[in-house]
């Protein structure tokens, strides 16, 4: 069964750099199946589609949220990234990784595991 | 992008009772839609694809209906492990897009 695991910093200051990762154990990143997704849950709000990659590196973002993520994945070590750039205190949130089911039925579809999440705080 | 409406808010059944929890898309989704739970400290899991398949190991007291704009997803026979918070997501269109959540509480 695969598991992905969310790591990095918990607390980043308004300006800065956010980069997260995930890695995935007991599977592996490199299948055509499925793209690596970034999702968050902002306080007391709903769940947001960040982003997604396959393992070549092809990403699809949600154009809402503007373009101040990046996307990156790393074959030899199991993992994908995200990085958010100059981050302001609406970027606080729960950031979960999850596998998302792609090409059948449609072409980005439903996520069948999830990481724990982390709680990542934007603040001075 | 689609706006995805749960409705309610929050949901107060007692164990053993039938739960009936709604999503509305603000545009049809056909049957592109999932349902998750999420339990407190858990991840998410998946319960329902494509509307109405359950997911791998998921007990038959799941069950998701509906078609267009409207679905449902109801939860028979509750148990202790069944309160928890709800999500549909749509994934007929980019950007997926995600209800805001139903809290299934014991009533």
């Amino acid at each position: 069964q695969v598991r992905l695991q969310e790591s990095g910093p918990g607390l980043v200051k308004p300006s800065e750099t956010l980069s997260l990762t995930c890695s995935i154990s007991g599977g592996f990143i490199k299948s055509s199946d499925y793209y690596w997704a970034w999702i968050r849950q902002p306080p007391r709000r709903g769940l947001e589609w960040i982003g997604s990659i396959s393992f070549d590196g092809r990403t699809y973002q949600n154009w809402s949220l503007k373009s101040r993520f990046s996307f990156s994945v790393d074959t030899s070590k199991n993992q994908f990234s995200l990085r958010l750039n100059s981050v302001t205190a609406a970027d606080t949130a729960v950031y979960f990784c999850a596998r998302m089911i792609f090409g059948v039925p449609k072409a980005f579809n439903w996520f069948d595991s999830w990481g724990q999440g982390m709680l990542v705080s934007v603040s001075s | 992008e689609v706006v995805m409406t749960q409705f309610p808010a929050t949901l107060s059944v007692s164990p053993g009772e039938r739960a009936t929890l709604s999503c509305t898309a603000s545009q049809s989704i056909n049957a592109n839609l999932a349902w998750y739970q999420v339990r407190s400290g858990q991840p998410p899991r998946l319960l329902i694809y494509s509307k109405s398949t359950r997911a791998t190991g998921i007990p038959p007291r799941f069950s998701g209906s509906g078609s267009g704009t409207d679905f449902t997803l109801t939860i028979t026979s509750l148990q202790s492990e069944d309160f928890a918070v709800y999500f549909c997501q749509q994934f007929d269109t980019l950007p997926v897009t995600f209800g805001q959540g139903t809290r299934l509480e014991i009533k």
